[in-house]
C-alpha cells in the first residue's frame, strides 16, 4: 500500500544537527512532491518546506530558511530533512507528507520525534 | 496570512459538530481539513473546500465562503474525537498555512 515510513526518534544537544528520512513505497516516488511539517508538544502544525522529487526544486517556509535543507534520493525513494543549529524550541514531532504544490497532503509519515536537550 | 480556529468544540454523540476557520477572503482559496487523533499523524478528511478523499465517511462535509470556511461533522461518533486543522495555500507567499486547530470533544 501507499505509505511513507520515517526514521526513528532522535535526541540531540543544542547546536547539533539532525537528519530525518522518509521512505516512500507503493507509488512512483517522482510523481509527487514531499512536504515537511512539524508539531511542537501540545501545539499546532507548522509547514517547513517542500521538495519536488522530480526536479529537486525546493520551497522553504520563511522560518526554515538557512537552517533546513531538503533533499531526495530517487534511487531509494527517500526524502530527507536536515535541520542544523538545533535549539530547544526545535523539540517537536516531524512529519513528511506527500503532495504537489498547491495540493493538500494525502499521505503522511508516522512522524519522527526530535528532542533537543542538553 | 493567519487562519483562526476556535480552540475547542464539545458535542454529544449523534449531534452535529461545526468547526470554523477564519481568514481574510478565505473564500477565494481552496481549504483543506485534517483530522489528528491523539498520538497519530494527521489524516486528510476534506480537500478543496468540500471534496472527501476515498474512505472518509459522508458525515464529513465542508464549505467555504467570504472570510470563513466550515467543516461539519454530522452524527458525531466517539471516534471523531480529535484535533482538526484547516490549511490553505497562500499564493501571495507561495507557502502553506495551517489553522490554529480545534479540539473536538465527544461528550
Amino acid at each position: 500500500q501507499v505509505q511513507l515510513v520515517q526514521s526513528g526518534g532522535e535526541v540531540k544537544k543544542p547546536g547539533a544537527s539532525v537528519k530525518v528520512s522518509c521512505k516512500a513505497s507503493g507509488y512512483t516516488f517522482t510523481n509527487f512532491g514531499i512536504s515537511w511539517v512539524r508539531q511542537a508538544p501540545g501545539q499546532g502544525l507548522e509547514w517547513m518546506g517542500w521538495i519536488s522529487t522530480y526536479t529537486g526544486n525546493t520551497n522553504y517556509a520563511q522560518k526554515s530558511q538557512g537552517r533546513v535543507t531538503l533533499t531526495t534520493d530517487t534511487s531509494t525513494s527517500t526524502a530527507y530533512m536536515d535541520l542544523r543549529s538545533l535549539r530547544s524550541d526545535d523539540t517537536a514531532m516531524y512529519y513528511c507528507a506527500r503532495g504537489e504544490l498547491p495540493d493538500p497532503f494525502d499521505i503522511w509519515g508516522q512522524g519522527t520525534m526530535v528532542t533537543v536537550s542538553s | 496570512y493567519v487562519l483562526t480556529q476556535s480552540p475547542s468544540v464539545s458535542v454529544a454523540p449523534g449531534q452535529t459538530a461545526i468547526i470554523t476557520c477564519g481568514g481574510s477572503d478565505i473564500g477565494s482559496k481552496g481549504v483543506h481539513w485534517y483530522q489528528q487523533r491523539p498520538g497519530q499523524a494527521p489524516v486528510l478528511v476534506i480537500s478543496y473546500d468540500g471534496d472527501r478523499p476515498s474512505g472518509i465517511p459522508e458525515r464529513f462535509s465542508g464549505s467555504n465562503s467570504g472570510n470563513t470556511a466550515t467543516l461539519t461533522i454530522s452524527r458525531v461518533e466517539a471516534g471523531d474525537e480529535a484535533d482538526y486543522f484547516c490549511q490553505v495555500w497562500n499564493s501571495g507567499t507561495d507557502h502553506y498555512v495551517f489553522g490554529t486547530g480545534t479540539t473536538v470533544t465527544v461528550l
